[in-house]
């Protein structure tokens, strides 16, 4: 099976722009969840998406934002960047609950 | 905000020596507790998913145990490789849902 594949690979943005990023689940995985991770931080939740609806989200403010397509691809949408969304975001998809979750290759956002 | 520790932040070993490593996570609405190695330039690679206490899990010269009652899991590697060198997260994953809650991770750099 092929793994989770994300699109683009690297992104340079500039203060105020908006931005989206693209995550194709291993087929047949329906949950599918996005990580930030800056330097120092750990992974940090940011939301899952299960069938086309968001089942959980994490502490970020809204200009985060998802979705979910019937096919199971998910995207994540970043409006009014700041310097502090220069990350490595990361997309996983699932099984289902309790099950481990396969990451993608993530994005590296750069907002200058 | 859900606090899950890992210790230590950073290890340096000689090849062949054993190490371990723990994570804390809260031991109230306890559902999973995954381990991950991440390689640089690599995606995160799932190594357990542990589910109930008292579990022990192996893979080659890696092993895991959990304590759901006081919140701590180890990681166990024997004999390390120049190859296990990577940071190990693990994450937490509460009854609510899908949402992992990751540490910021050991990082292992075995010396050969």
């Amino acid at each position: 099976k092929a793994g989770v594949t994300q699109t683009p690979r690297y992104l340079i943005k500039t203060r105020g722009q908006q931005v989206t990023l693209s995550c194709s689940p291993i087929s047949g995985h329906r949950s599918v969840s996005w990580y930030q991770q800056t330097p120092g931080q750990g992974l940090q939740f940011l939301f899952e998406y299960f069938s086309e609806t968001q089942r959980n989200k994490g502490n970020f403010p809204g200009r985060f934002s998802g979705r979910q397509f019937s096919n199971s691809r998910s995207e994540m949408n970043v409006s009014t960047l700041e310097l502090g969304d220069s990350a490595l975001y990361l997309c996983a998809s699932s099984p289902g609950q309790g099950r481990e979750q396969y990451f993608g290759p993530g994005t590296r956002l750069t907002v200058t | 905000i859900l606090n899950v520790e890992q210790s230590p932040q950073s290890l340096h070993v000689q090849e062949g020596d054993s190490t371990n490593f723990t994570c804390s996570f809260p031991s109230s609405n306890f559902y999973a507790l995954h381990w991950y190695r991440w390689e640089t330039a690599k995606s995160p690679e799932a190594l357990f998913v542990m589910t109930l206490n008292g579990d022990e899990k192996k893979k080659g010269r890696i092993s895991a145990t959990l304590n759901t009652k006081e919140g701590y899991s180890y990681l166990y590697i024997k004999g390390s490789q120049p190859e296990d060198s990577a940071t190990y997260l693990c994450a937490f994953q509460p009854n609510t849902g899908n949402q992992f809650y990751f540490g910021t991770g050991t990082s292992l750099t075995v010396i050969p």
